[in-house]
């Protein structure tokens, strides 16, 4: 079975700070893990995925996300943090075969202040 | 040319009754979801379907039956609505195995 938990559900930065937001996950098979944010009142929207190629993985609107199988982990980073980012993340794990459904975090609010 | 479209947006209903919600894909996906998206934010896989076919089914109430006429549609209706039952509904699409999930706007449902 897969799991992902997501420490924090609130994180609050400066504008212009870095931005992590912690994931970790469990999963009996190599996984495919997923960070998605959520602006309000929108559906959810895919910023990065890793699916076995590079561990550092870059994503849209200057996210990046590294894998780390030893700590079972793929924290989400930015390193300058906009009030534009100020949404919910998701961090989701789904395995490689047919059949093996999402499975999604708790989510993270972020609150970028000026 | 949306890719995940889903109607009504919003709907504001008294317990009781009975409703629909209608989920498109253009993207040519095999696979569709229904997720229930609670005021804490927490997302829960309600169903998905394959080809037409019910693949996962979580443990939700049977007063929630999905279908699927073709596979770029699946369809949500909701008997016996509950004041529990109001929530953001999301469709979704995907290409498995393993493949991004595209989400629809949602569908804000309010149980009176």
């Amino acid at each position: 079975a897969q799991s992902v938990t997501q420490l924090g559900s609130h994180v609050s930065v400066s504008e212009g700070a870095l931005v992590l937001l912690r994931c970790n996950y469990s999963s009996s098979v190599p996984p495919y893990l997923f960070w998605y944010v959520q602006y309000p009142n929108q559906g959810l929207q895919l910023l990065l995925k890793y699916t076995s190629a590079a561990t550092l993985v870059k994503g849209i609107n200057g996210f990046e996300a590294e894998f780390k199988k030893s700590e079972t982990s793929f924290h989400l980073t930015k390193p300058s943090a906009h009030m534009s980012d100020a949404a919910e993340y998701f961090c989701a794990v789904s395995g490689p075969s047919y059949g093996q459904n999402f499975v999604f975090g708790p989510g993270t609010r972020l609150s970028v202040l000026p | 040319d949306t890719a995940v479209s889903q109607t009504p947006k919003y709907l504001v209903t008294q317990m009781g009754n009975d409703k629909s919600i209608k989920c498109e894909q253009n993207l040519g996906h095999d696979t569709m979801y229904w997720y229930k998206q609670d005021s804490k934010k927490f997302l829960k896989i309600m169903f998905s379907y394959n080809n037409k076919e019910l693949i996962i089914n979580e443990t939700v109430p049977n007063r929630f039956s999905p279908k699927s006429p073709d596979k770029a549609h699946l369809n949500l209706h909701i008997n016996s609505l509950e004041l529990g039952d109001s929530a953001v509904y999301f469709c979704a699409s995907s290409q498995p195995p393993g493949g991004v999930q595209y989400f629809g706007p949602g569908t804000r449902l309010l149980v009176l």
